[in-house]
């Protein structure tokens, strides 16, 4: 059965370094999102993308953060300055065009902010 | 805003026990809600989900009702055990995003 996939499953950096997290949503889906979850806090929705651009986002998706699909696979969710507190678990999720209201979820990348 | 809440946040039962999860939430405009399984610093394991118009889901042991109108959900895990133990997540689809409940840890007690 096809999975969204998420790389690095762990990352390590430095506060103010930049990070990319990189995920494969599954092939024929079209809407695609991140939700981030702070150690022992919800599970945060942070944006949704579809046709090349943001369709929402959260309060918490500020000039920090960006999204991008850069080819015809990939979708990556930026943080260009990481501060201590954007230590999370990064989840990607991918809703299939027929059933926008279904979503799968990725295994997430542990990004820790030293 | 939509609030999902959890009750209880944590439940520890012996095996073989049944099992309810309690998930409620402010705003009955959904399109569907999911039941996730986490372990601990794993991903989320999709279990079940109800789109609005149904009542129930059932899969293997696990059955989840969902009452819109009352904005109401339950998790029933049947003959519980020590695999089930983990992190319940509710989560309502408002269409857009998801909204998740903090959840339930369950432990179950060999």
């Amino acid at each position: 059965e096809p999975e969204v996939t998420q790389t690095p499953s762990h990352q390590v950096t430095q506060m103010g370094q930049e990070v990319i997290l990189r995920c494969v949503p599954i092939s024929n889906h079209l809407y695609f999102y991140w939700y981030r979850q702070i150690l022992g806090q919800k599970v945060e929705f942070l944006v949704s993308f579809y046709n090349n651009e943001i369709s929402e986002k959260s309060e918490i998706f500020d000039d920090q953060f960006s999204v991008e699909r850069p080819d015809g696979s990939n979708f990556t969710l930026k943080i260009r300055s990481t501060k201590l507190e954007d230590s999370a678990m990064y989840f990607c999720a991918s809703s299939p065009p027929s059933r926008r209201e279904t979503q799968y979820f990725g295994p997430g990348t542990r990004l820790l902010v030293l | 805003k939509q609030e999902v809440t959890q009750i209880p946040a944590a439940l520890s039962v012996p095996e073989g026990e049944n099992l309810v999860l309690n998930c409620s939430f402010t705003d009955s405009a959904i399109y569907n809600l999911q039941w996730f399984r986490q372990d601990p610093g794993k991903g989320l394991t999709s279990l079940l989900l109800i789109q609005s118009s149904q009542r129930e889901q059932t899969s293997g042991r696990l059955n989840a009702s969902l009452d819109k109108s009352s904005g109401r959900s339950t998790l029933y895990i049947a003959a519980s055990q020590p695999g089930d133990s983990a992190t319940y997540l509710c989560a309502v689809n408002t269409g857009n995003q998801f909204y998740f409940g903090t959840g339930t840890s369950l432990t179950v007690i060999p």
